[in-house]
């Protein structure tokens, strides 16, 4: 079956811009997760959903950034006034649950450049 | 913030050799899993551990989870070129929310 699909796979953006970024999840998973991967590090949480609302949100690191999951399967991460900081590799992953032992399947990214 | 320090960074071996990976932190977690990431694409997952003391094999890969549940590692035996990739440990510290390590960048050269 198909699985975690990220879209745009690059974005090159100027200072300032917004940008989305899209995730499609494996059908049937309840749990979406972002994730953003800095060069030479492990990927770092930002938010998860199960179902549509946000359950945790405490990863994002300011107000520019802000996610949705309206029904319950694609999500949009969302990015105000860019900033050259946030140029990264942004992961999207799902799983059928929340618990440590439900897999997460994860997309290949979007690499997010902020010239 | 729970930390979770991988080492070594990077590691170059000769095919057949045998190495070690480690995962530590101060933090305990309840569960621990280690992945492996190809350039260009998401990580994926090798196991799961879940109890202090657990260990799991897959082929030549072994895994450890540490008594405390604070620490774990990756043990590969005889390694082969087909290893060489990116390994990344990650522990889940709340329902939902796991740290990452920094990876390990491994390279086993024929």
């Amino acid at each position: 079956g198909a699985g975690v699909s990220q879209t745009p796979s690059n974005k090159v953006t100027e200072k300032g811009k917004y940008v989305e970024l899209r995730c499609d999840p494996i059908s049937g998973h309840t749990a979406l997760y972002w994730y953003r991967q800095s060069l030479g590090q492990g990927p770092e949480f930002l938010i998860y959903f199960q179902g549509t609302g946000a359950a945790d949100d405490s990863g994002l690191p300011n107000d520019r950034f802000f996610a949705v999951r309206p029904e319950g399967s694609v999500s949009t991460l969302k990015i105000q006034r860019t900033e050259r900081g946030d140029s990264a590799v942004y992961l999207c992953a799902s799983s059928l649950g929340i618990s440590g032992t439900d897999t997460q399947y994860f997309g290949p990214g979007t690499r997010l450049t902020v010239l | 913030t729970q930390l979770l320090e991988q080492s070594p960074q990077f590691l170059s071996i000769q095919e057949g050799e045998n190495l070690t990976v480690y995962c530590n932190s101060s933090s305990v977690f309840s569960s621990l899993q280690w992945y492996r990431q190809e350039p260009g694409e998401g990580p994926v997952l090798l196991v799961t551990v879940v109890t202090g003391g657990e260990v799991k094999k897959l082929k030549r890969l072994t895994f450890q989870f540490g008594d405390a549940r604070k620490d774990s590692s990756l043990h590969i035996t005889a390694a082969q070129p087909g290893d060489t990739g990116l390994y990344l440990c990650a522990g889940e510290y709340h329902a939902g929310k796991s740290t990452f390590g920094d990876g390990t960048t491994l390279t086993v050269k024929p």
